[in-house]
């Protein structure tokens, strides 16, 4: 099974901000790798797919980089409604995996 | 509009059967990988199973081998998870998704006595 190490957990953070979440996983995956967005009560929304394509309706701000076992999620200037968890999950090895979760907080 | 729709979810005993049901609309449903995705209250998210286009191949998490059961019918756009001998630990929200970029709003599952 790949694990996904997430880096940070939590993430105190105030607006404007340059945010960068890390997702590391055990062993090779290519580029595929998707990252998640989660508000309270909500369900996840895909933010960015295969590592680093972007997603039609997802703002620009948030941009995704990385292959192999090293990925990487940019939150440039940071908004309040970007508080949430994110989350990585593989797609390239079964069973899926996902990372255990990075909480944003805005300041 | 495209969407997915999950029920069935329901406060149940240990050991006890539970089906999950997935509606979707918008989009050619028999063109996509469907998957079963759960949330334990608080928790992260685990991947349960996923089913190919035409239902010939599924995949699931070793902790529900040969307790879930994940299905589809084409015809009707549905997705289904036959959950037996249900545990405390099955206790989730439980998404169905399209593939990686679709997801239902979940439908609560809670296994206790």
């Amino acid at each position: 099974e790949i694990v996904l190490t997430q880096s940070p957990d939590f993430q105190s953070v105030t607006p404007k901000e340059k945010v960068t979440i890390t997702c590391r996983a055990s062993q090779s995956i290519g580029s595929s790798l998707h990252w998640y967005q989660q508000k309270p009560g909500q369900s996840p929304k895909l933010l960015i797919k295969y590592s680093s394509q972007s997603i039609s309706g997802v703002p620009s701000r948030f941009s995704g980089s990385g292959s192999g076992t090293d990925f990487t999620l940019t939150i440039n200037s940071l908004e309040a409604e970007d508080a949430a968890a994110y989350f990585c999950h593989q797609t390239g090895s079964l069973p899926r995996t996902f990372g255990q979760g990075t909480k944003l907080e805005i300041k | 509009e495209v969407q997915l729709v999950e029920s069935g979810g329901d406060l149940v005993q240990p050991g006890g059967s539970l089906r999950l049901s997935c509606a979707a609309s918008g989009f050619t449903f028999s063109s996509f990988y469907m998957t079963w995705v759960r949330q334990a209250p608080g928790k992260g998210l685990e991947w349960v199973a996923t089913i190919k286009e035409d239902g010939g191949e599924k995949y699931y998490v070793d902790s529900v081998k040969g307790r879930f059961t994940i299905s589809r019918d084409n015809a009707k756009n549905s997705l289904y998870l036959q959950m037996n001998s249900l545990r405390a630990e099955d206790t989730a929200i439980y998404y169905c998704a399209r593939h990686i970029d679709l997801w239902g709003r979940g439908t609560l599952v809670t296994v206790t006595s």
